[in-house]
């Protein structure tokens, strides 16, 4: 079975552009999670959706947001991007939305902003 | 708000010497998760455990939650090079129903010296 996909692998961007990021979560899994990991740090939740509604905001600014397709899919966009957000971005898939759930990460993205 | 603190932030050991490494949260959890991450990779999800108390082992992995359900060890016997990577706990808060966001440590890094 495959497991979460990401794309782009890599990125790189300048400050002010947009970025979209994708995710193809396992087949079966209707919840996906977004985390930004830095450097040296854990993964810092950024959303959850599931059954294509919003069911989880981390604190992170309004230039973040993301949805989620009737294939459970989802994109995360990234507005005005600043060098701070230079960052590997994971996507997170799992059976359901409660908080008893194994996520299943994706190999994320590599968001670099110059 | 919560907090889920890990230590030590790096350990370097000899293979074949124990390893462990410690997480606290500033609130009771309703349940806890261990996830690895390789050098280079995603976080892969090890264990949750849900009861107060409990300890459960994957072979020379053993995992315990403490009984206020605040803290949680994973210690390593005899570890090997296979081992390396850094380990994270992850537990959820909630943030209203249902909803909630998961919210890992910083992580310990494991290091093996052949």
């Amino acid at each position: 079975d495959a497991g979460v996909t990401q794309s782009p692998t890599h990125l790189i961007k300048t400050r002010g552009q947009q970025v979209t990021l994708r995710c193809s979560p396992i087949s079966g899994h209707k919840s996906v999670s977004w985390y930004q990991q830095v450097l040296g740090q854990g993964p810092q939740f950024i959303f959850q959706y599931y059954e294509k509604e919003e069911r989880g905001r981390g604190n992170f600014p309004d230039r973040f947001s993301a949805r989620q397709f009737p294939n459970y899919s989802s994109e995360l966009n990234v507005n005005a991007l600043l060098l701070g957000d230079s960052a590997l971005y994971l996507c997170a898939s799992s059976l359901g939305q409660g908080a008893y759930n194994e996520q299943f990460f994706g190999p994320g993205t590599r968001l670099t902003v110059l | 708000g919560q907090q889920v603190m890990q230590i030590p932030q790096y350990q370097h050991v000899q293979e074949g010497e124990d390893f462990t490494t410690y997480c606290n949260s500033s609130t009771t959890l309703s349940n806890i998760q261990w996830y690895k991450q390789r050098p280079g990779g995603h976080p892969v999800f090890l264990i949750q455990l849900v009861k107060s108390g409990e300890v459960k082992k994957q072979k020379r992995l053993t995992f315990q939650f403490g009984e206020a359900k605040k803290n949680s060890s994973l210690h390593i016997t005899a570890t090997q090079t296979t081992d390396v990577g850094t380990y994270f706990c992850a537990g959820p808060r909630v943030v209203g129903g249902s909803n909630y966001k998961l919210t890992f440590g910083k992580g310990t890094l494991l290091t093996v010296n052949p």
